[in-house]
């Protein structure tokens, strides 16, 4: 069974960091493309940044370009997301997602930026 | 990367068809094959019903159909069912080597 698991979110005080985890399993990580993909409470769905399969192409938003780094560690099928300079609009809940299709979504991890 | 925009509602009632567009540009859904649909019900994650304008997941419905015409892309939803209200957003690959979303339609039956 396909299973990815984010953690790492929490409240954080604006300009602070943060870095979010993924756990993936019951697939071979290293075949796939991951995404993040944020959504602020109410909102709709915006599209972070997303990494090939074996960490040679990467791409972000430009909402979040020079503040979020994402990297990927398919010895431990696991997925980051290095959040710095952090500001109130990036208070969401955080997915990733597998694929160019993101056909498997995680449960998400919370992050507040807030005072 | 200006979200794509769709209608903020579309509502039927059980048995009807329904359909959700999504309009982009010409670097986005008028450029490529590579549009997707997700559901999302409250508190839960998305799901993909549609990729790659009109291709459906294993476990998907027939009931859920996709198609592009320029730069609008659309969602049909036949035989409209109460399990199908919900969030549904459309995602457009661009060519900025980025993927947009769109504005995201609350379906409701009647």
């Amino acid at each position: 069974e396909v299973q990815l698991v984010e953690s790492g979110g929490g409240l954080v005080k604006p300009g602070g960091s943060l870095r979010l985890s993924c756990a993936a399993s019951g697939f071979t990580f290293s075949d796939y493309v991951i995404n993040w993909v944020r959504q602020a409470p109410g909102k709709g769905l915006e599209w972070v940044s997303s990494i090939s399969s074996l960490g040679r192409y990467i791409y972000y938003a430009d909402s979040v370009k020079g503040r979020f780094t994402i990297s990927r560690d398919n010895a431990k099928n696991s997925l980051y997301l290095q959040m710095k300079s952090l500001r109130g609009e990036d208070t969401a809940v955080y997915y990733c997602a597998r694929g160019d299709n993101r056909d498997y979504w995680g449960q998400g991890t919370l992050v507040t930026v807030s005072s | 990367q200006s979200a794509l925009t769709q209608p903020a509602s579309v509502s039927g009632s059980p048995g009807q068809s329904i359909t959700i567009s999504c309009t982009g540009t010409s670097s986005d859904v008028g450029a490529y094959n590579y549009v997707s649909w997700y559901q999302q019900h409250p508190g839960k994650a998305p799901k993909l019903m549609i990729y790659d304008v009109s291709s459906r997941p294993s476990g998907v419905s027939n009931r859920f159909s996709g198609s592009k015409s320029g730069n609008t892309a659309s969602l049909a939803i036949s035989g409209l069912q109460a399990e199908d209200e919900a969030d549904y957003y459309c995602s457009s690959y661009t060519s900025s080597s980025t993927y947009v979303f769109g504005t995201g339609t609350k379906v409701t039956v009647l």
